[in-house]
Formats: structure tokens, C-alpha cells, sequence
């Protein structure tokens, strides 16, 4: 497997308030993603990062910010968690986002919002 | 905006049955991946299609990769209980990410 962590791995949290997800990786990957995984809807792609401090949104980014300081680090955060961001988020990596590169995935964090 | 469906949605079969799961593209692709999650597991890379009529095995898995480069397939001849989980196909068009199907579930009965 690749050398990529998610923290925490399950988190309850109540509705309101601001909830902050980790990935992070040992490859030194240029690219860094963040899906969530939710029943009937596949894996769909939120943020993602090209680079230190590059970043795009991705197909369901409304609610959700993220920032990349170093390479190795890729934060999702959660403004003001909703029960609708109830869901198991992964972090991918690739080495490059253009085509014909595999991503690796991390072990995902289970997240539910009361 | 783009969109990959894949059908069924789950299936179940007896162990030693051959297994299908089909992805269609609403949009030309440039490339097809497809993806294996075992339960409670994370998504883990299979293979990567870019040719037309492209066919690629492994082991008892066979792909490919339609004429049009719009729909793809996944066979698993004579399953085992340990291909159990949900395939995912994730197709990229150009220089845009990589578009996920909703999966398939598959579930064997010893």
C-alpha cells in the first residue's frame, strides 16, 4: 500500500461546528484529492491540489474548504458540519493529475455529524 | 457535465459463476480505470484501459475498453469468495479528473 494516513480515522461530531480532516503522505506525490464515499453515489470528488498552495474544487465542494501547506499534507475542513457531510471521506494521491496516472487511496474517516 | 453509470448495482452470485459489470459514459473518454474496495476497505487500483476495443486480463479479470471509448466492462470468470466487494470504473476525459461510477456491489455465496 502507499504510504498514505488519514486522521482521524472515525469522528462523531455535532451539527455547527468546524471539523478539520488530515491526509498525509509518505510519496511525494504532486497531486492530492479528497472524495467522499456515500451510498447510491460512488466515490465524488470535493477538493483536490496540484501543487503546495494549489487548489481546485472539485464536483461537490459547497461547505468544504481545503489547504495545502506542504507536500507531504492535504486539510479538509468542514466549515460548520452539516448532517448532510455525514459520510466516509478518502484522500487520494497521484503523481500527476494528467491522465494515465493510478491514484492511491487512504484508509478513509468514517464521519458523522449529530 | 460528465457522468459514468455503471450497472447493476449489485449482484449476486454463486461461488464459481462468472461475473459482469458494465460503465457507460455520456462523454468520449480518454482513459478507463477501474477500482476494487473490499468491505470496509479502500478503493485499490486494478488497471487502466486507453485504447479503443483495448482487452486486458489478469488472472481470471478481463476488461475492456469499448470502440468508441465510452463504455467499458469488467468479467470475472468463475468468481471466489475473495473477489467479494464493489468494482468501480473511473473514466477521465482529456485533462480533467478522474469521473467515478457508482459501482458495483458483488457478493459471492460460498
Amino acid at each position: 500500500d502507499a504510504g498514505i494516513t488519514q486522521s482521524p480515522r472515525h469522528k462523531v461530531t455535532e451539527t455547527g461546528t468546524p471539523v478539520t480532516l488530515r491526509c498525509h503522505q509518505t510519496e511525494n506525490h504532486r497531486y492530492m484529492y479528497w472524495y467522499r464515499q456515500d451510498p447510491g453515489h460512488g466515490l465524488r470528488l470535493i477538493h483536490y491540489s496540484y501543487g503546495v498552495k494549489d487548489t481546485d474544487k472539485g464536483e461537490v465542494s459547497d461547505g468544504y474548504s481545503v489547504s495545502r501547506s506542504k507536500t507531504e499534507d492535504f486539510l479538509l475542513t468542514l466549515e460548520s458540519a452539516t448532517s448532510s457531510q455525514t459520510s466516509v471521506y478518502f484522500c487520494a494521491i497521484s503523481e500527476s493529475g494528467q491522465g494515465y496516472y493510478e491514484q492511491y487511496f487512504g484508509p478513509g474517516t468514517r464521519l458523522t455529524v449529530t | 457535465g460528465q457522468q459514468v453509470m455503471q450497472i447493476p448495482q449489485y449482484q449476486h452470485v454463486q461461488e464459481g459463476e462468472d461475473f459482469t459489470t458494465y460503465c457507460n459514459s455520456s462523454t468520449t473518454l480518454s482513459n478507463i480505470q477501474w477500482y476494487k474496495q473490499r468491505p470496509g476497505g479502500h478503493p485499490v487500483f486494478l488497471i487502466q484501459l486507453v485504447k479503443s476495443g483495448e482487452v486486458k486480463k489478469q488472472k481470471r479479470l478481463t476488461f475492456q475498453f469499448g470502440e468508441a471509448k465510452k463504455n467499458s466492462s469488467l468479467h470475472i470468470t468463475a468468481t471466489q469468495t475473495t473477489d467479494v466487494g464493489t468494482y468501480f470504473c473511473a473514466g477521465q476525459t482529456g485533462a480533467n479528473n478522474l469521473f467515478f461510477g457508482t459501482g458495483t456491489r458483488l457478493t459471492v455465496i460460498p
